[in-house]
């Protein structure tokens, strides 16, 4: 059974940072494009990163660029959210989420979730 | 950026009616080479994560009921509930996978009349 479990999360000042992380476990992590999506209280979906199976393929949404930072370690098979820089808008549920088929490929798997508040 | 535009942003159905939801992408989501519409669809109940419910705009997760049905090409697509089940409550959510950065309709609140 594929799993995936976030943790990291917290309440952290603006200008803050945190680092979040995703164990995997239940399927071949290193063969598997990973992402972080986020959803603001009571709001939608937002598609935050992705990183590519060795790492060395990364991409982010247009608003955390140059704050935030996705990372893995297939040893370990865990995936990373380091966020630096934090703004009230940051204020989610971050949920981590496997990819199938590759970057053209749809979410098939996510996990709890982790929140993470920004506030003063 | 693909904008999703969901519709309605809120539904109300009977139980045991039907329920549809659309979803319209601001550009085609049909990739030529293979034929294949990069659109899913999700369901998320409160306090829980998304879940897959169809991909390739009209193919059923393993395990989804087979009320839930996704049709569509190109730009328009609809998730139909065949029959609504109390369970079926929750948000419904379209999702495009054919280009970086991904992105999300806003969503439709489904619930009981």
């Amino acid at each position: 059974e594929v799993q995936l479990v976030e943790s990291g999360g917290g309440l952290v000042q603006p200008g803050g940072s945190l680092r979040l992380s995703c164990a995997a476990s239940g399927f071949i992590f290193g063969s598997h494009w990973m992402s972080w999506v986020r959803q603001a209280p009571g709001k939608g979906l937002e598609w935050v990163a992705n990183i590519n199976q060795d790492g060395s393929e990364k991409h982010y949404v247009d608003s955390v660029k140059g704050r935030f930072t996705v990372s893995r370690d297939n040893a370990k098979k865990s995936v990373f959210l380091q966020m630096s820089s934090l703004r009230a808008e940051d204020t989610a549920v971050y949920y981590c989420a496997r990819r199938n088929g590759g970057l053209s490929g749809y979410f098939d798997n996510w996990g709890q979730g982790t929140l993470v508040t920004v506030s003063s | 950026d693909i904008v999703m535009t969901q519709s309605p942003d809120s539904l109300a159905v009977s139980l045991g009616e039907r329920a549809t939801i659309n979803c319209k992408s601001s550009q085609s989501l049909l990739y030529s080479s293979n034929n294949k519409n990069y659109l899913v669809w999700y369901q998320q109940k409160p306090g829980q994560p998304p879940k897959l419910l169809i991909y390739w705009a009209s193919t059923r997760e393993s395990g989804v009921p087979d009320r839930f049905s996704g049709s569509g090409s190109g730009t328009d697509f609809t998730l139909t509930i065949s029959s609504l089940q109390a369970e079926d409550v929750a948000v419904y959510y379209c999702q495009q996978y054919y280009s970086t950065p991904i992105t999300f309709g806003q969503g439709t609140r489904l619930e009981i009349k």
